[in-house]
């Protein structure tokens, strides 16, 4: 199972709204709704931010949403703010019964 | 409040194996299932494998198969990962992560552990 595509990087000036692509095949994101989003600051462990394409968990930012077409998957992150730069991670669910992660992108706050 | 709590650091000699363990708190363990991800220095996230704690069924990345095992231990909520056979490029943190609903393979990962290095040289 080959890595979903991410951009390296993404930035933005504060207040200012980004969107992070991640795309696949049809044996994962064109086929399955369970697409995730992580954030990772340094030296800490993921955070997820949205989960099944466009749900996000409690306690988490009604700033970050996802969305899905076809094998791309995306996360929009709207009025950005220092604390969002991180790293972050798409994954997908797949017909084999496992789990597929981008390469992730670094998101950079001007 | 939902906890996972890994084992710590390890240091390990090219061929050898490692084995990380992760204690659950704070819910019912054989309700959920745990997946292991691991990210090697400066790289990127990947998965491995997931148990479920309902019956023990795994799931393995084929990139894994044949040299990682998961186990569990009902009786004090615990999950391990055992990897065989250790290369250098296996230098990692290791997590565990839970789904986050019960049972399904397919549930995302809401909570995490804080993650194990497991450091392979000679």
């Amino acid at each position: 199972q080959s890595a979903l595509t991410q951009p390296a990087s993404v930035s933005g000036s504060p207040g200012q709204s980004i969107t992070i692509s991640c795309t696949g095949t049809s044996s994962d994101i064109g086929g399955h709704d369970f697409v995730s989003w992580f954030q990772q600051h340094p030296g800490k462990a993921p955070q997820l931010v949205i989960y099944d394409v466009n749900k996000g968990p409690s306690g988490v930012s009604n700033r970050f949403s996802g969305s899905k077409s076809g094998n791309t998957a995306s996360l929009t992150i709207s009025g950005l703010q220092a604390e969002d730069e991180a790293d972050y991670y798409c994954t997908s669910h797949t017909d084999n019964i496992t789990w597929v992660f981008g390469g992730g992108t670094k998101v950079t706050v001007l | 409040q939902v906890q996972l709590v890994q084992s710590g650091a390890e240091v390990k000699k090219p061929g050898a194996s490692v084995k990380v363990s992760c204690q659950a708190s704070g819910y019912t363990f054989t309700t959920y299932g745990i997946n292991w991800v691991r990210q090697a220095p400066g790289q990127g996230l990947e998965w491995m494998a997931w148990i479920s704690g309902y019956n023990g069924n795994t799931n393995y990345a084929q990139s894994f198969q044949g040299r990682v095992t998961l186990t569990m231990a009902t009786s004090t909520s615990t999950a391990y990962m055992e990897l065989r056979r250790l290369r250098s490029d296996d230098t990692a943190v290791y997590y565990c992560a839970r789904g986050r609903v019960p049972l399904i393979p397919a549930a995302s990962f809401e909570y995490w552990g804080q993650g194990t290095l497991v450091t392979v040289s000679s």
